[in-house]
Formats: C-alpha cells, sequence, structure tokens
C-alpha cells in the first residue's frame, strides 16, 4: 500500500528565508508521481510542483523546488525567499501505477511566515 | 475555462437528510474524483471515475454514492447523512485516465458540509 508522511506538524520561517517541507513516501511501484499541494487559509486545493520517478533531474517552478531523493524516498519541497503568501497548508501527495494513479495524501504540514 | 466547479459551497443538513453534491469540469477530463477533508488526515479518497459511465471505490466510500452519466459532471449522493460525514469535500479531475502516475489533479474550491 501507498504511504505518505508528513512528520512536520507546523513550521515557521522569517520572510525572506528559505525553509523545507519534508515528505516521504513508500512505495513498491517503480513507476509513481509525486506532487505538492498548497492550501491557503480560504481553503482551495493550488497544485504547486511534480517530480516524476523516472525523473532525472528535480523538478523547478519558481521559488518552488523539489528535493527528490529516490533512494531515500523522500521529496521534500524548498521554498526560497519566503513570502506573507506563503503561509498555508501544504500537502505532499503520491500516485502510482499499482494503484490505479489514485492520490494518496500526507497529513499536511502549516506552514507561517514571520515579518 | 472556469476548470472544476462545485456546488454549493456551504450545506448544513440534519442527520438521515440525503443531498447531492454537484461537481463538473470543462476540460474534457477523463478521470475524476471525490476526497473529504477532516482535520489532521489529509485527504481521503471516495469514489472515482475513469470516463463516463465507469465508477469505483475509493478508500472511504460507505454512505455515498456515485455516477457519471457525462465526461464533464460527477456528482457524490449522500444517502443518509450522518454527523460522521461533517467534513469538506473537494471534487478532482485530470486529463488522462489511462494509467499515467504523471498527469496533475486540479481540484475545485469545496464544499463544507456540516450534519447535525
Amino acid at each position: 500500500a501507498q504511504k505518505i508522511t508528513q512528520t512536520q506538524p507546523g513550521m515557521f520561517v522569517q520572510e525572506k528565508e528559505a525553509v523545507t517541507l519534508d515528505c516521504t513516501y513508500d512505495t513498491s511501484d517503480p513507476s509513481y508521481g509525486l506532487f505538492w499541494y498548497k492550501q491557503p487559509s480560504s481553503g482551495e486545493m493550488i497544485f504547486l510542483i511534480y517530480q516524476g520517478s523516472y525523473d532525472q533531474q528535480n523538478a523547478t517552478e519558481g521559488r518552488y523546488s523539489l528535493n527528490f531523493q529516490k533512494a531515500r524516498k523522500s521529496a521534500n519541497l524548498v521554498i526560497s525567499a519566503s513570502q506573507l503568501g506563503d503561509s498555508a497548508m501544504y500537502f505532499c501527495a503520491m500516485s502510482a501505477v499499482n494503484t490505479g494513479n489514485q492520490f494518496y495524501f500526507g497529513t499536511g504540514t502549516s506552514l507561517t511566515v514571520i515579518p | 475555462n472556469a476548470g472544476v466547479t462545485q456546488t454549493p459551497k456551504f450545506q448544513v443538513l440534519k442527520t438521515g437528510q440525503s443531498m447531492t453534491l454537484q461537481c463538473a469540469q470543462d476540460m474534457n477530463h477523463e478521470y475524476m474524483s471525490w476526497y473529504r477533508q477532516d482535520p489532521g488526515m489529509g485527504l481521503r479518497l471516495i469514489h472515482y471515475s475513469v470516463g463516463a459511465g465507469i465508477t469505483d471505490q475509493g478508500e472511504v466510500p460507505n454512505g455515498y454514492n456515485v455516477s457519471r452519466s457525462t465526461t464533464e459532471d460527477f456528482p457524490l449522493r449522500l444517502l443518509s447523512a450522518a454527523p460522521s460525514q461533517t467534513s469538506v469535500y473537494f471534487c478532482a479531475s485530470s486529463y488522462s485516465a489511462s494509467g499515467s502516475p504523471t498527469d496533475t489533479q486540479y481540484f475545485g474550491p469545496g464544499t463544507r458540509l456540516t450534519v447535525l
């Protein structure tokens, strides 16, 4: 069975600093995808970044990058130059071929950016 | 392009009442799904569909029914509401249902349901 673990219930970061949100996963499927979503206080789920299990390079999207360490089964989200608008819940998710590409979500990390 | 839309945004029900949460997407996506979000538990899959006429159960299907008569619409029915179904419900869709783990799911704005 697929499992996603986010061990940081809450994180604080100073504005303009970088922050890393941890995510570990467990799957026996060699073909899978890892995703990060942001959920601000308004409640919507916003897609941030994606990494495929066969991708050689770490994914980047603007200030977001995904630190993918396949052997350690970790897919940490790095946010550079934090902004006040980055304060939100962040969810890691995984899909895998052997489970019909259903999404499995972690329990989330609450990030607060301090001015 | 409206993306994924959900109605209503908020709903209060009494125990035993039934209702339908509406979900529609205008992106011609094959895959659609329903999740519930409870505090401290992330999002859990209720039901999903890989195309019109095809649905299947997810992790927490009990108490919910779905159907998919068109590509665009994927309603979720609560048959007899219970307080344990108080939650935030999200509908999501992705392009392909053909077996790629790389497809991003795009979410609707959510429906906050309270069952008294």
